[in-house]
């Protein structure tokens, strides 16, 4: 069955520093991978996905995550974050027979201090 | 072009009761899928409906179940309602039924009290 894990519930950087929001997943066939941001009651925003070619994705706002199957991981990074990336941040990931469905990681909330 | 609306965006009903949320989908968009969001759980698959056919469902009980209709909007319908229920309920439309060309809408606020 798949699975989704994000390591860290909460992470904290300051105003500029790098962001690193980690995300691992199994999965028994190729996956197609998601990054999604959700801001208090709002519903989710899609930031960047894989799905075939490139293993290095580029999302909106800045952000990219990297597909790394020998390590079943996609991270997202940003290089300088910014007071209007706080939110939480969702990894999920889908396989092509199941359609629309998702499976979702818990998710990690991103705070920025000035 | 318009995004994907839910409507009520909040909702208070009593334990026992029954409800029901309603999604309008992107135009165009064939698939709509349900997602439940708690702070418990966190984002779980509901099921999945295209073209007025229910085609994938998650792990949830006969309480929960959905429809289609011919312009593609959909419902969802929870009976007895119990306080686990309290959630926001998301929704998601998709022209193909493609995991990753789907668009989410901004979610109902169902609290049971």
């Amino acid at each position: 069955a798949q699975s989704v894990t994000q390591l860290g519930s909460h992470v904290s950087v300051s105003e500029g520093a790098l962001v690193l929001l980690r995300c691992n997943y199994s999965s028994s066939v190729p996956p197609y991978l998601f990054w999604y941001v959700q801001y208090p009651n709002q519903g989710l925003q899609l930031l960047l996905k894989y799905t075939t070619g490139a293993t290095l994705v580029k999302g909106i706002n800045g952000f990219e995550a990297e597909f790394k199957k020998s390590e079943t991981s996609f991270h997202l990074t940003k290089p300088s974050a910014h007071m209007s990336d706080a939110a939480e941040y969702f990894c999920a990931v889908s396989e092509e027979q199941a359609g629309t469905a998702l499976i979702f990681g818990k998710g990690t909330t991103l705070s920025v201090s000035s | 072009k318009a995004g994907v609306t839910q409507t009520p965006r909040y909702l208070i009903k009593t334990r026992g009761q029954q409800v029901t949320l309603s999604c309008s989908p992107i135009s165009g968009h064939r698939s709509v899928s349900w997602y439940q969001q708690t702070p418990g759980q966190g984002l779980q698959f509901l099921f999945e409906y295209f073209s007025e056919t229910q085609r994938n469902k998650g792990n949830f009980p006969g309480r929960f179940s959905g429809r289609q209709f011919s312009n593609s909007r959909s419902e969802m319908n929870v009976s007895t309602l119990e306080l686990g229920d309290s959630a926001l309920y998301l929704c998601a439309s998709s022209k193909q039924g493609l995991s990753y060309e789907q668009y989410f809408g901004p979610g109902t606020r169902l609290t049971v009290t």
